[in-house]
């Protein structure tokens, strides 16, 4: 069965450069979620998307945007980016089906270093 | 205060024996599901098994089972015959209402288990 797919899995960057993470969910999920995991961390709700509109936002820093496009992929932007954003950072996606949100699937992280 | 808690420290089970996760949450929506995903050293994010607030019964997954106590806010994964591989960090989650607009995830701190041959 096809999964969410994001890219890159790794990445290196120094401080204050910016980056640009994408999610690919899987076929026929209409909401895509974004989360942020510091080492030894919970993953902490940043940003979702549903219909290719903004639905909810979490601890997202200002430094941050996301959107989601008309093939229902997304991308989160970072800016002037700081060694405390280094984290694993997941999209998910899920499919509503009779107007209520089925469950969440993961991809397999987006590895951030900053250096 | 905490809305998803798994204060167990590191879980230590024998190979083939059946071993108890806990989690309790806490919310005031009546409408909430609970999750649990396996997060390998890999860093993976692997959905196991799901409980809906008004799911009448225990879920079950395969291996996994959910001991979903609702008037004590307790929702404990129950893994049968533990394999090597099942050696990972689990958390525990939570979506409370569950339409498009606030279905985001609340997570538990985590529980790593490890199992020994």
């Amino acid at each position: 069965a096809a999964g969410v797919i994001q890219s890159p899995r790794h990445l290196i960057k120094e401080k204050r450069e910016t980056a640009t993470l994408k999610c690919y969910p899987i076929p026929r999920h209409d909401t895509v979620y974004w989360y942020q995991q510091g080492p030894g961390q919970d993953p902490q709700f940043l940003i979702s998307f549903y219909e290719k509109m903004q639905s909810d936002k979490g601890s997202i820093p200002d430094r941050f945007s996301a959107q989601q496009f008309s093939d229902y992929h997304s991308e989160l932007n970072m800016s002037s980016l700081e060694l405390g954003d280094s984290a694993l950072y997941f999209c998910a996606s899920s499919r509503t089906s009779g107007g209520l949100q089925e469950t969440q699937y993961f991809g397999p992280g987006t590895r951030l270093l900053v250096l | 205060a905490q809305k998803i808690t798994q204060t167990q420290p590191g879980m230590f089970v024998q190979e083939k024996e059946a071993v108890t996760l806990d989690c309790t949450y806490d919310t005031s929506d009546p409408s909430y599901g609970l999750f649990w995903y396996k997060q390998p050293s890999s860093g993976e994010m692997i959905f196991l098994i799901y409980q809906g607030s008004y799911d009448q019964q225990n879920a079950t997954e395969g291996r996994y089972s959910l001991n979903f106590q609702k008037a004590r806010k307790s929702a404990n994964l129950v893994i049968s015959a533990s394999q090597l591989g099942d050696s990972a960090m689990y958390f525990c989650a939570m979506r409370e209402g569950n339409t498009g607009a606030n279905s985001k995830l609340t997570f538990g701190k985590g529980i790593t288990l490890s199992v020994r041959p």
